[in-house]
């Protein structure tokens, strides 16, 4: 267990649509970045936050936004889903700004449908 | 920006053999390598990292190489088990800097025969 947690872990919904998928860091950690994970793009850095702010930006939709609140949990927001957005999509934290250990949070499975 | 390769895709091994990913990248700047470990549904798995001050690190059985001239780093997995059986991901990333991302391989499926 990494102390990375994300809820929730199966989320099935409809074209279209919108989901948020939530993800709280270890304790002390400050920053959290977003992974896709899709069988033909692998791991693709979304999004990363450190203490509030974003920090830096890979490839993200921009159906797709996220935010850090003063808890430091994260939520990752994805709307007008397609079908191409199923995927498994993981947070992972680090302690400090410049550390680059992460560890990751279980995944939240999304199946577009 | 940064680009990994990783090869081989797939690697099947006998017990008690070993096993060797390689990876390279594109920057330069790059300066940190880990290596995650990724079971069938579940996280990736930090096993083992390196940085570009060191040549080579052990870890009871699993070890890692970087040459930074020729960009490229290694893992090395001796007496391999059946549980070591799993999808491999080497990534990079420029330490220090605000821009903490890991750049992936693409992932080395790795069957350990009993």
């Amino acid at each position: 267990d990494s102390g990375v947690t994300q809820t929730p872990k199966h989320l099935i919904t409809a074209t279209g649509q919108r989901v948020t998928l939530r993800c709280s860091p270890r304790s002390g950690d400050l920053s959290v970045y977003w992974y896709q994970q899709s069988l033909d793009q692998g791991l693709q850095f979304l999004i990363q936050y450190y203490n509030g702010e974003e920090r830096a930006k890979g490839n993200i939709l921009e159906r797709f936004s996220a935010q850090q609140f003063p808890d430091l949990h994260s939520e990752l927001n994805l709307s007008s889903l397609e079908l191409g957005d199923s995927a498994l999509y993981f947070c992972a934290s680090s302690n400090k700004q410049f550390q680059n250990e992460q560890f990751f949070g279980p995944g939240t499975r999304l199946t577009v449908l | 920006g940064e680009n990994v390769e990783q090869h081989p895709s797939t690697l099947s091994v006998q017990e008690g053999d070993s096993a060797v990913i390689k990876c390279t990248y594109s920057d330069s700047a790059s300066n940190y390598f880990p290596w995650y470990k990724q079971e069938l549904g579940k996280r990736p798995q930090l096993i083992i990292d390196i940085r570009s001050n060191v040549g080579e690190k052990k870890d009871q059985r699993i070890a890692v190489t970087l040459n930074k001239t020729a960009k490229h780093f290694s893992l090395h997995i001796t007496e391999t088990q059946p549980e070591d059986s799993a999808v491999y991901f080497c990534a990079a990333s420029e330490r220090g800097s605000t821009l903490g991302r890991l750049y992936f391989g693409r992932g080395t499926q790795l069957t350990v025969w009993p």
